[in-house]
């Protein structure tokens, strides 16, 4: 399979507990995203790595998010301190430049 | 403001039908691009259709075609001929730039038998 995965596809912790979810991108695309998407919405941008340098990072990412690109090919997501607000569907998506991003299964996070 | 509208929570559709899903934007960029996306059940945003800001033709893909109106800043996607398989979410999606993707809050198709 050569499409973005995404691990775990589900996730459920207590608040307060860390969590990291793991993204594979497409093996030639050197642009790799990541969105929240929660019930009923549109997903949102959170960032975005150009091979790995972390280029932008929107304003949902607060201070207990963390994501990381070390080597340029996968990627992790850490949220620190869970909440229940963070209970969401976390999408990684990959694409070359100027080019159609292509999603992973997403990893559903349910904070209990 | 929004940066995408889409104007329809739900949408019902005969099969074999063709059905239009609405899609706005606003942008003072020249240069974006508008994709379209369908989330099944399943959860997996699949990618259908682009649509660059300076292509003069409407893009097209199967059954997918997708209706750029530049001056009325709309990007409605046309699915022809639907099938019970098109019943999912669609997303319209907004690149300015080099940038992320910004997504409306989407419309759910259901396709009647």
């Amino acid at each position: 399979d050569t499409g973005v995965s995404q691990d775990p596809r589900h996730k459920i912790t207590k608040r307060g507990q860390n969590v990291t979810f793991r993204c594979d991108p497409i093996s030639e695309h050197n642009r790799l995203y990541w969105y929240r998407q929660t019930l009923g919405q549109g997903p949102e941008f959170l960032t975005y790595f150009q091979n790995e340098a972390q280029l932008e990072k929107s304003r949902l990412l607060s201070d207990r998010f963390s994501a990381e690109r070390p080597k340029g090919s996968f990627s992790t997501l850490e949220i620190q301190r869970t909440e229940q607000g963070d209970s969401a569907m976390y999408l990684c998506a990959s694409s070359s430049p100027l080019n159609e991003q292509y999603f992973g299964p997403g990893t559903r996070l349910t904070v209990t | 403001a929004q940066k995408i509208t889409q104007t329809q929570p739900g949408m019902f559709v005969q099969e074999k039908e063709a059905v239009t899903l609405d899609c706005t934007y606003d942008t003072s960029d020249q240069s974006y691009g508008l994709f379209w996306y369908k989330q099944p059940s399943s959860g997996e945003m699949i990618f259908l259709i682009y649509q660059g800001s300076y292509d003069e033709q409407n893009a097209t893909e199967g059954r997918y075609s997708l209706n750029f109106q530049k001056a009325r800043k709309s990007a409605n996607l046309v699915i022809s001929a639907s099938q019970l398989g098109d019943s999912a979410m669609y997303f319209c999606a907004m690149r300015e730039g080099r940038r992320a993707l910004t997504f409306g809050s989407g419309t759910r198709l259901q396709v009647q038998p």
